[in-house]
């Protein structure tokens, strides 16, 4: 059982590059979550899914877009990174609001 | 909006010792509240969680959660801490959406160190 499952683990990036972070769970949970980490900040939301097809901004969404695939995968896209971006970017899900979410294991991401 | 506030950044206590990591939160409805634990290099693991009933909700590792709904609290607790309990603790608050959204929000996270 893989839970959720984020690729890559590391990555580093130049300026103004663009990349996609992949998240998939085998869970079968409607709700998909991306967070970003930094020091001090907690963790803040850039982007959710309440089900396949529906996504909506979250507290930090500017210079991201995401893709809800289909119920398992979420994906999140840098357009054009910028040094502000460098975070660890966490990929999560739940089911029914009741229940606790699971998280990936990270994206460690450096915009130099 | 909600908001969940940890108010320590640091909590440090001698093992063998009681330990509190402090949250009070702000929602407009019920609210539905969790502890995460995270250890270095790695993803949140869930600790325990609060949706209705006793006030008292235990969960892994020994932990256990007190709510609080008149300070708006949900305080973690461990009777007798272990080295091995050093880590960022997280609190988190889910909202009861009246639509689709459905959001969790964090505290900016509790560094606990245990000392041996």
């Amino acid at each position: 059982n893989a839970g959720v499952t984020q690729t890559p683990k590391f990555q580093v990036l130049k300026t103004g590059q663009s990349m996609t972070l992949q998240c998939a769970q085998d869970m079968n949970h409607n709700s998909m979550y991306w967070y970003r980490q930094d020091p001090g900040m907690g963790l803040r939301l850039i982007y959710y899914s309440a089900s396949e097809g529906t996504t909506d901004k979250g507290e930090v969404p500017n210079g991201y877009n995401v893709s809800r695939l289909n119920k398992r995968e979420f994906s999140l896209r840098l357009e054009s990174a910028a040094p502000s971006q460098t975070s660890v970017y966490f990929c999560a899900s739940s089911g029914d609001r009741d229940t606790e979410a699971f998280f990936g294991q990270g994206t460690r991401l450096t915009v130099v | 909006a909600q908001s969940v506030a940890q108010p320590e950044d640091q909590v440090n206590v001698a093992e063998g010792n009681p330990l509190t990591v402090k949250c009070t939160y702000s929602v407009s409805g019920n609210p539905y509240l969790f502890w995460y634990v995270q250890y270095p290099n790695r993803g949140l693991q869930f600790l325990l969680k609060y949706i209705t009933g006793d006030n008292l909700v235990k969960g892994s590792y020994g932990f256990e959660a007190e709510f609080n709904k008149s300070q708006t609290s949900f305080h973690l607790k461990k009777p007798s801490a272990l080295v091995s309990d050093s880590a960022l603790y997280f609190c988190a608050v889910r909202d009861s959406p009246s639509g689709s959204a459905r959001q969790l929000t964090f505290g900016s996270g509790t560094q606990l160190t245990v000392l041996p």
